[in-house]
C-alpha cells in the first residue's frame, strides 16, 4: 500500500514568518493530495488539495507544491498567525477506485509564536 | 447545525465493558468512515461505508463492529474493551463517486475521546 512521509513533526516560526511542510508518498498512482489542518480538540479539516494534473495551488497565505517525478509535496504557509497553530497533516489516495481510502502523513504541530 | 456529529465527545469505561459511538451526518454524502488517532496524533481508518455497504476493512479486531443503518449513520459498537483501545475515534463522510474521479474531500467529527482504565 501506500506510505506517506512527513517532515517535520514539529516546527516552530515567528509570526509573519513562512512555514514549509514537506510530505513524499510511495504509490506512483497516486493522484490526489490533501492537506487536513486539526485544532485542538477538534477533528481535522480540509484546508487544501491538488490532483496530480496540477503542479501548484495557491489559496490566499496558503500554497501546495507537487513534484511528481520526485514523488513529493509540500506546505506552504506564508505570514503565518497565531492562529495557525495546529496539526497539520498530509494525505494521499488513488481516488475513485478506492473510494476515499486516504494515507496520512504522521501530521507536523505548528506553533508560530506572537 | 454540525454536519458531521459523534456522540459521545467523551467515553470513559473500564476493561472488558462493551459501548457503542455513534455518527450522523447531514451532507448527504454517500460514503462514512471511521479513524482511529491514537496518542502521537496517528490516523489511521479503520472501516469505510458506501452507501450502506462496507467497503474498507483495514486490518482491525473483530471486537470493533461498525453498523450502517442508513446513508446518514454509522456507528461503531465495540466488545471487551482493552486499555490499547485507549484513542480518538474519528467519524467522516465524504461524496464519493465509484468510477468518475472521485471527490475525496473529508469532512470529520469532532471526535470521541475513549479513555479504557
Amino acid at each position: 500500500g501506500e506510505n506517506v512521509e512527513q517532515h517535520p513533526s514539529t516546527l516552530s516560526v515567528q509570526e509573519g514568518d513562512s512555514a514549509v511542510i514537506k510530505c513524499t508518498y510511495s504509490d506512483s498512482a497516486s493522484n490526489y493530495f490533501p492537506w487536513y489542518k486539526q485544532e485542538l480538540g477538534k477533528g481535522p479539516q480540509l484546508i487544501i488539495d491538488i490532483r496530480s494534473n496540477v503542479g501548484e495551488k495557491k489559496d490566499q497565505r496558503i500554497a501546495v507544491t507537487l513534484n511528481k517525478t520526485a514523488k513529493h509535496f509540500s506546505l506552504h504557509i506564508t505570514e503565518t498567525q497565531p492562529e495557525d497553530s495546529a496539526v497539520y497533516f498530509c494525505a494521499a489516495s488513488r481516488g475513485g477506485s478506492t473510494l476515499g481510502r486516504l494515507y496520512f502523513g504522521r501530521g507536523t504541530q505548528l506553533t508560530v509564536w506572537p | 447545525d454540525t454536519a458531521v456529529s459523534q456522540t459521545p465527545k467523551y467515553l470513559v469505561t473500564q476493561m472488558g465493558n462493551d459501548k457503542s459511538i455513534k455518527c450522523e451526518q447531514n451532507l448527504g454524502h454517500d460514503t462514512m468512515y471511521w479513524y482511529k488517532q491514537d496518542s502521537k496524533k496517528f490516523l489511521k481508518i479503520m472501516f469505510s461505508y458506501n452507501n450502506k455497504e462496507l467497503i474498507i476493512n483495514e486490518t482491525v479486531p473483530n471486537r470493533f463492529s461498525p453498523k450502517s443503518p442508513d446513508k446518514a449513520h454509522l456507528n461503531l459498537h465495540i466488545n471487551s474493551l482493552e486499555l490499547g483501545d485507549s484513542a480518538v475515534y474519528f467519524c467522516a463522510s465524504s461524496q464519493t463517486a465509484r468510477g468518475q474521479g472521485a471527490n475525496e474531500k473529508l469532512f470529520f467529527g469532532s471526535g470521541t475521546q475513549l479513555s479504557v482504565l
